[in-house]
């Protein structure tokens, strides 16, 4: 099991473009974590998806960003119109159930976004 | 709102000296707290939770509710246990976890 693949691992983008960060979960897991860590700060909780269906997205921002977890295929995080400020590391967790006292999330390398 | 802070952002010790992680906690429930670890360019991962009332890799956390505090120790620190170290709170119906700023801890020989 290669454990939760995230890519790319470093993705560039000018003012105004769209980003799409992938996240493959382990082979078995279907629930997905996204959290975002800015410069000197903690990671901070975004979205917690299963397949097909956002669970919570609590921590997501209102406007540009979105998050999907198809039937089949990767998790896919999308930043449009992206700002300076979007600019962080982007990581993914996936559990096998619903992560809890006793389920543990494995993390993903994570994507560190640079929007220039 | 919950609320993770962990104080120290550096804290540098010798090998075989004790470690002391502080980790502290604001939570109108009953809190499940974690830490997770960092190592150099590897990806984070679970050290241990409460719960389980573990010790890994010769590391202890013990829930103290009065204080609300968390805090990791290791009698005596070895040069492998350099890392990032985050401390963790479970929250939103055991759906997230809310993660401290982190201590980065250097264990110099």
């Amino acid at each position: 099991n290669a454990g939760v693949m995230q890519n790319p691992r470093h993705l560039v983008r000018r003012r105004g473009q769209e980003a799409r960060l992938r996240c493959s979960p382990m082979k078995g897991h279907s629930h997905v974590y996204w959290y975002r860590q800015l410069p000197e700060e903690g990671l901070k909780f975004m979205v917690y998806l299963q397949k097909e269906n956002i669970i919570d997205e609590s921590g997501m921002p209102k406007e540009r960003f979105s998050a999907e977890f198809p039937k089949e295929g990767p998790s896919i995080l999308r930043i449009q119109q992206v700002v300076r400020g979007d600019s962080a590391a982007y990581f993914c967790a996936s559990s096998p159930q619903g992560a809890g006292v006793n389920t543990e999330a494995f993390f993903g390398q994570g994507t560190r976004l640079t929007v220039v | 709102a919950q609320r993770v802070t962990q104080p120290e952002k550096l804290l540098s010790v010798f090998k075989g000296a004790p470690v002391e992680l502080k980790c502290n906690y604001s939570y109108s429930g009953s809190p499940e707290l974690f830490w997770y670890v960092q190592y150099s360019r590897q990806r984070l991962q679970l050290l241990l939770r409460h719960i389980s009332r573990e010790s890994i890799k010769g590391f202890t956390a013990d829930l103290n509710k009065g204080e609300t505090s968390f805090h990791l120790k290791k009698p005596f620190a070895q040069e492998e246990d350099s890392a990032m170290y985050y401390c963790a709170l479970l929250t939103g119906g055991g759906n997230k976890l809310t993660f401290g700023t982190g201590t980065q801890l250097k264990v110099e020989l």
